[in-house]
């Protein structure tokens, strides 16, 4: 079984700074997702990664193959970029298997 | 317009009964997904679905039974329910299985058992 790890579990961030969010696994992987969660909200695909850069907005995120590792970063933060972002390793399609997630707060 | 609608969005019920909570996809995918997501936020698998066809099913108690009626709705009946069922269901879709494609998630069914 995969384990994915995200760091860290809670980040606070004033509005405008610069965030880095980590998530490293444990065995080779197909794809690497992105995924964001609102509080009581449902879960919303950011990206999918299987190799390099990918950005949307001030939204990037990056893979690097041979160290397992991926970094979801967020470029002039904004409060409503407020949420629990998940990482999640995926085989093929078959399932994802998720990190546990890190609570981002943007405070103005 | 919905592309993954799951119902209902919460369910409250007593300790023994039994609920379906459904969902469908409009979206033309082949593969859908029933996730649960612990008091934690913690999510994990529990059966993903290929046209109908079940191909994962992770250690999940056979009180639950996921039905595809065809490959746009996957249902999940769950039996004698207990306190530990409660949590959040998340039913999700993707094109196809064996290939990586984005996944499509519901907004999720709050099961909560008194």
């Amino acid at each position: 079984k995969n384990e994915v790890e995200q760091s860290p579990q809670n980040l606070t961030a004033q509005e405008g700074e610069f965030i880095t969010i980590n998530c490293s696994y444990s065995v080779g992987i197909s794809a690497l997702h992105w995924l964001q969660q609102h509080p009581g909200g449902g879960i919303v695909s950011l990206f999918m990664l299987s190799s390099g850069k990918k950005k949307h907005g001030r939204l990037i995120a990056t893979i690097n193959i041979q160290e397992k590792h991926s970094s979801l970063h967020i470029t002039a933060s904004h409060p409503r970029d407020s949420a629990v972002y998940i990482c999640a390793a995926s085989n093929s399609g078959y399932a994802l298997n998720f990190g546990k997630g890190t609570s981002l707060l943007v405070t103005p | 317009d919905t592309a993954v609608s799951q119902t209902p969005k919460y369910l409250v019920t007593q300790m023994g009964n039994d609920k379906s909570i459904k969902c469908e996809q409009n979206l033309g995918h082949d593969t859908m997904y029933w996730y649960k997501q612990d008091s934690k936020k913690f999510l994990k698998i529990m059966f993903s679905y290929n046209n109908k066809e079940l191909i994962i099913n992770e250690t999940v108690p056979n009180r639950f039974s996921p039905k595809s009626p065809d490959k746009a709705h996957l249902n999940l009946h769950i039996n004698s329910l207990e306190l530990g069922d409660s949590a959040v269901y998340f039913c999700a879709s993707s094109r196809i299985i064996g290939r990586d494609y984005g996944y499509t998630f519901g907004s999720g069914t709050r099961l909560t058992v008194v």
